[in-house]
């Protein structure tokens, strides 16, 4: 599977905007771009995924560069349950059996 | 929105004995259930891959004979660690995908909440 490259770490505050980055340089055409998170202490929740295009949901948004070698997940208000261990998988279309490989994430902290 | 939950949520057990976990769709079925593992401040590993009706697909380096899998029904999937040991202790997590997935859900993994082990 292709890898991604997330920071560790990153921190907003309250009610403000959250760009969290991920580099997928070896991409393949045919991979999905993932994003799941994972609160404290419970199982990854769905965030959003994506190909090509831009996306949005009730969620977050999910920006593909042209190249599709980074995308970033917004969150446009960041609240305090957004705080979380954010993973960006690529999931590899066809006979790929949906697996999904996590790498180590980035820990968005949110302040009051 | 699809549910999946586990059951138990937390087991404390002995050395040497049994546990098994179960992983159940709610509101839908599931053609695949996955099985992951996650140490504390670790990411989550994946272990095995069950679909209903036939043998897992265990991940290298995952004994098949102490993480036994059966996927019976397209709502229940099971995951038994036999002769437990202090480093089996772990967050066990499951996730499903839906058989008939119908727009977004077709490329999604429903997560449980996870078991917590700790074998003694």
């Amino acid at each position: 599977d292709a890898k991604t490259t997330q920071p560790n770490s990153m921190e907003s505050n309250e009610e403000e905007p959250v760009h969290l980055p991920c580099n997928h340089s070896t991409i393949s055409g045919t991979d999905y771009i993932h994003w799941y998170r994972q609160l404290p202490s419970q199982g990854p929740e769905y965030v959003i995924h994506g190909l090509t295009s831009n996306v949005n949901n009730r969620m977050a948004s999910l920006a593909i560069a042209e190249d599709r070698k980074s995308s970033t997940l917004i969150l446009h208000r960041a609240t305090l349950r957004d705080a979380a261990v954010y993973y960006c998988i690529l999931r590899g279309g066809g006979g790929s059996n949906y697996k999904l490989t996590f790498g180590k994430g980035t820990l968005l902290t949110v302040n009051p | 929105g699809a549910v999946v939950s586990q059951h138990p949520s937390r087991v404390i057990c002995k050395s040497g004995t049994s546990v098994k976990i179960e992983c159940r769709s709610l509101d839908f079925q599931a053609t695949t259930m996955f099985w992951y593992r996650q140490f504390p401040k670790q990411s989550l590993m994946l272990m095995a891959t069950s679909n209903e009706g036939s043998k897992a697909t265990y991940e290298q380096g995952v004994e098949k004979d102490k993480f036994l899998i059966n996927h019976a029904s397209l709502t229940l999937s099971t995951l038994t660690v036999t002769s437990a040991h202090p480093e089996d202790s772990s967050f066990y997590i499951c996730s499903a995908r839906d058989l008939a997935p119908t727009g977004i859900s077709a490329d999604t993994q429903y997560f449980g909440p996870g078991t917590r082990l700790t074998v003694l």
